[in-house]
């Protein structure tokens, strides 16, 4: 059972705009704003789209945001495009003792 | 441009040893934090492991304490990953992962993965 709650699935349509829920507790998600999100394709190494709560690296589309409300964080794709089907998943820094908890994955569909 | 790749992986018997190397190139690797981040079979993400740019400071996930051991050499440009006391719930794709440089831990590259299989 991974430490960090998303929803196994999501979908939207070309165009649309679909976010994805992170929930976590008072101890990580709540404590820190130190989440980020990646996006995996099959076969392929995860790749960083969000992090920092809200930071975008070089290169990621600013079609992607992230957010954070209490124990809760989210991503946001606005004007889903094909290539954006795919698994993503959220990652909050958790403290010394266990340093980095990830989400269990949500499968990005587009319809 | 920022390159890892991971070596070493394979087919081991349960309660048998294995070590996992990652080269780096592309970027000074000495300034740098690396993890291990691995993915079991169809599963999530889990992270391993962590070792900052100098090797002082380290810390391990609850599931592999004791039992893995990660290490870098700065000279060679490579981080280690010695895995020991192996258990079917260790088999997954074994990723190294650059550490952003920012405050908060973040993987802003990964190598394409190695894949580890604990089975007798």
């Amino acid at each position: 059972q991974s430490a960090l709650t998303q929803p196994p699935s999501a979908s939207g349509s070309p165009g649309q705009s679909v976010s994805i829920s992170c929930t976590g507790t008072s101890s990580d998600v709540g404590a820190y704003s130190h989440v980020s999100w990646y996006q995996q394709h099959p076969g392929k190494a995860p790749k960083l789209m969000i992090y920092a709560v809200n930071k975008r690296p070089s290169g990621v589309p600013d079609r992607f945001s992230g957010s954070k409300s209490g124990n809760t964080a989210s991503l946001t794709v606005s004007g889903l495009q094909a290539e954006d089907e795919a698994h993503y998943y959220c990652s909050s820094y958790a403290g010394i003792k266990n340093l980095v908890v990830f989400g269990g994955g949500t499968k990005l569909t587009v319809l | 441009e920022v390159q890892l790749v991971e070596s070493g992986g394979g087919l081991v018997q349960p309660g048998g040893s294995l070590r996992l190397s990652c080269a780096a190139s592309g970027f000074t690797f000495s300034s740098y934090g690396i993890n291990w981040v691995r993915q079991a079979p169809g599963k999530g993400l889990e992270w391993v492991s962590y070792i900052s740019s100098g090797g002082a400071n380290i810390y391990y996930a609850d599931s592999v304490k004791g039992r893995f051991t990660i290490s870098r050499d700065n000279a060679k440009n490579s981080l280690y990953l010695q895995m020991n006391g192996l258990r079917a719930g260790d088999t997954a794709v074994y990723y190294c992962a650059r550490d952003k440089g920012v405050e908060g831990y973040y993987f802003d590259y990964w190598g394409q993965g190695s894949l580890v299989t604990v089975s007798s």
